[in-house]
């Protein structure tokens, strides 16, 4: 069945490093894929998506593209903040029936 | 986008006792959902809320435990009822809309702590 894979955290990085937070999917058909953040206390907001092969979802000077090649869509971003510290869930929708499939999260802490 | 407000953000029950949560969307969707997160995991689906029918409930969950009603297209509540300790999670609306049906939208959450 579709799933899934997210590195596993917790990530600890000093503020202006480069962020990389892998995610890897499983599907049979055409999924759209997704990047959601929970910031401390709060519910789940969308950070970015990208819908078919080669598009490039980006927000917030966050970015993933979506590969199909190597069914990956990592999430980065060239210079992190200490606002960046929350949890980072990749998600999949495989656009037939309602099923969302997400990680396990990836909690991002940020230092100054 | 859809604007997901959810009641109680947060409580702390008595075991034993039952809390409903109520969630409001400021648009009509088409789908909504209910989710578990429980302290450090990801997301678990409980059921999807049919808007004047049953609930769809996944496996591992059951009415008794969680009703759900859904009696207009902007509106649904999820009882947790006759709560343990190990219901003590957070629980998350979600919806799609539409015109955006490959994306769901999330409430902000409601904390429940059971005592």
């Amino acid at each position: 069945g579709d799933s899934v894979t997210q590195m596993e955290g917790p990530v600890t990085l000093s503020e202006e490093a480069f962020l990389t937070i892998n995610c890897t999917y499983t599907a049979t058909g055409y999924p759209s894929l997704f990047w959601y953040v929970q910031y401390p206390g709060e519910g789940l907001q969308l950070l970015l998506k990208a819908t078919k092969a080669d598009d490039k979802g980006s927000n917030k000077g966050f970015e993933a593209t979506y590969r199909k090649e190597t069914t990956s869509f990592h999430l980065e971003k060239g210079s992190v903040q200490v606002s960046d510290s929350a949890v980072y869930f990749c998600a999949l929708s495989p656009n037939t029936g309602n099923q969302f499939y997400f990680g396990t999260g990836t909690s991002l802490t940020v230092i100054p | 986008s859809a604007v997901i407000s959810q009641k109680p953000s947060r409580d702390i029950c008595q075991r034993g006792t039952s809390l409903t949560i109520q969630c409001q969307v400021d648009s009509q969707v088409t789908m909504m959902f209910w989710y578990r997160q429980q302290p450090g995991q990801s997301l678990t689906l409980i059921a999807t809320a049919n808007q004047g029918s049953e609930a769809t409930y996944e496996s591992g969950f059951v009415i008794d435990k969680f009703p759900i009603s859904r009696p207009n297209l902007t509106f649904s509540t999820l009882t947790v009822s006759n709560m343990s300790p190990e219901d003590s999670s957070i629980y998350l609306c979600s919806a799609l809309q539409e015109i955006s049906k490959d994306t769901q939208y999330f409430g902000p959450g409601t904390r429940l702590t059971v005592l």
